[in-house]
C-alpha cells in the first residue's frame, strides 16, 4: 500500500514568515500533486509535478519533486492570511488506473 | 462551466439509519470518484465510476455502496449508519478517470454527515 506522510501536521506562523511543508513516501509516484482546500469547500489543485527534481513556481509558492520522485514540498514565501488552509499532497500510481493517494494533510494558519 | 454539484450539503442521522449522497460531475467528464475526509484519517479513497462501471474501491465495508448513471451523475449510499461514519463526503469528477494519466480531480464542496 502506498502511503504518503506529511509533515507538519499543523502549522501557525506570523504573516510574512516562510515556510516549508513536506511531502514523503517510500513509493515512487510517476507524478505528485498539491491542493489546497479551504473551510467548507473541496480541494482545489495548485500543481501537478512530474519530473524528478522539478522545480515549479507559483507566485510566493514554491514546490519541488524529489530526484527519485518519491518526495515533495511546498515553500510559502512571506506568508498571508491568504495562504490559511489545508494542504494536501496526492500520489498518482505509476502504472494502471490506480487511484489517486491523498496525504493526511498539513493545516496552515497564518495570523495577521 | 459548472463545477461538480453534492447534494445535500448537510445533513444528520442516526445510527443504523442510511443515507443515500449525490453528485452532479463537470459536464463531459466520465469518472467520479467518492473520497471519505475525516480529521483523523484524512481522504480516504472509497471508490471510483467510469462510465457507469466501478473501476476501483477502497478498503470499507460493504454497507458503503455507490452507483453511476448513463449521464455520470453518481450516488453513494451507506447502510446501517455507525458513529465513525460521520465525515465529510467529497465527490471528484475528471475526463478520462484517475491512474498514471490522470489529471486534475475536480472536487465539489462535500456532503457533511453527522451520525447521532
Amino acid at each position: 500500500t502506498q502511503l504518503l506522510e506529511q509533515s507538519p501536521q499543523f502549522l501557525s506562523i506570523q504573516e510574512g514568515e516562510n515556510l516549508t511543508v513536506y511531502c514523503n513516501s517510500s513509493s515512487v509516484f510517476s507524478s505528485l500533486q498539491w491542493y489546497r482546500q479551504e473551510p467548507g469547500e473541496g480541494p482545489v489543485l495548485l500543481v501537478t509535478v512530474v519530473t524528478g527534481g522539478e522545480v515549479k513556481k507559483l507566485k510566493r509558492l514554491t514546490f519541488q519533486f524529489g530526484d527519485a520522485r518519491k518526495d515533495s514540498s511546498l515553500h510559502i514565501t512571506a506568508a498571508q492570511p491568504g495562504d490559511t488552509g489545508l494542504y494536501l499532497c496526492a500520489g498518482v500510481g505509476r502504472s494502471g488506473n490506480t487511484p489517486l493517494v491523498f496525504g493526511k494533510g498539513t493545516r496552515l494558519s497564518v495570523i495577521a | 462551466k459548472a463545477g461538480v454539484t453534492q447534494t445535500p450539503r448537510y445533513l444528520i442521522k442516526t445510527r443504523g439509519q442510511q443515507v443515500t449522497l449525490s453528485c452532479s460531475p463537470i459536464s463531459g467528464h466520465r469518472s467520479v470518484s467518492w473520497y471519505q475526509q475525516t480529521p483523523g484519517q484524512g481522504l480516504q479513497f472509497l471508490f471510483e465510476y467510469f462510465s457507469e462501471t466501478q473501476r476501483n474501491k477502497g478498503n470499507f465495508p460493504g454497507r458503503f455502496s455507490g452507483r453511476q448513471f448513463s449521464n455520470s451523475r453518481s450516488e453513494m449510499n451507506v447502510s446501517t449508519l455507525e458513529l465513525g461514519d460521520s465525515a465529510l463526503y467529497l465527490c471528484a469528477s475528471t475526463r478520462m478517470g484517475q491512474g498514471a494519466q490522470a489529471g486534475e480531480l475536480f472536487f465539489g464542496e462535500g456532503s457533511r454527515l453527522t451520525v447521532l
